[in-house]
């Protein structure tokens, strides 16, 4: 079964510094989709960034990174120069890669941002 | 930018009565999926629909949940008699590849089940 583990319940992080959120995930298949979404208070689920399995290069997007390490099954994200709209709750989710496209989440980590 | 709308943003109901949650999914897009949010808990998927069938549903999905696409652009959720238990954030989300490399989702409906 696919389960997706995130450790941190709530982070915090001052104001254009940086911070690492966790996630781990159990799985048996060797091609997969993992992913990030951020849900602020409107409640709204947001694409932060993707990672398709089969790709060894960690993917990027403006200040949001990961780290993917696919023999330790960890997919943890960085936010770089941390900003206060960054404030959110923020889920891992992994998708199998199957047609049937259903994504898998964890559990969320709020992170709060201080001036 | 193309969004995905979903109608309305808060519904409180009666337990026991019927819901008909709305979705407009992006007008392209031809796989579309339900989820869930109890308050405080993970998001949970309920069901995926493409080509005018159900593709997958969890253990959530019982037989007071369906779903309907009844034209070409609104995708439904019907709760047939709500439980105090339904009361949850509900998402819809929408692809358009096979492989769902991205969806996209709606900002949800909270249902408050009284």
């Amino acid at each position: 079964a696919q389960t997706v583990t995130q450790s941190q319940p709530e982070m915090s992080v001052q104001e254009a510094e940086t911070v690492t959120l966790s996630c781990t995930y159990d799985t048996s298949e060797s091609d997969y989709y993992l992913f990030w979404y951020k849900q602020p208070p409107s409640r709204q689920m947001i694409l932060v960034i993707r990672q398709e399995a089969y790709k060894q290069q960690n993917a990027t997007e403006n200040r949001f990174s990961v780290n993917f390490q696919k023999a330790a099954k960890s997919f943890s994200l960085k936010i770089s120069d941390s900003q206060l709209g960054d404030a959110a709750m923020y889920f891992c989710a992994y998708d199998r890669g199957s047609t049937l496209g259903r994504l898998y989440f964890g559990r969320g980590t709020q992170l709060t941002v201080w001036p | 930018e193309p969004e995905v709308t979903q109608t309305p943003s808060h519904q409180v109901t009666q337990m026991g009565q019927e819901v008909i949650l709305r979705c407009v999914p992006i007008s392209n897009h031809l796989y579309f999926y339900w989820y869930r949010q109890i308050l405080g808990q993970k998001v949970e998927f309920l069901v995926s629909f493409y080509n005018n069938e159900i593709s997958e549903k969890s253990e959530i999905f019982d037989d007071q949940f369906s779903v309907e696409r009844p034209d070409g652009s609104n995708f439904t959720l019907k709760i047939r008699s709500t439980k105090l238990e339904d009361s949850a954030m509900y998402f819809c989300a929408s692809s358009d590849t096979e492989m769902n490399t991205e969806a996209f989702f709606g900002q949800g409906t909270r249902l408050t089940v009284v």
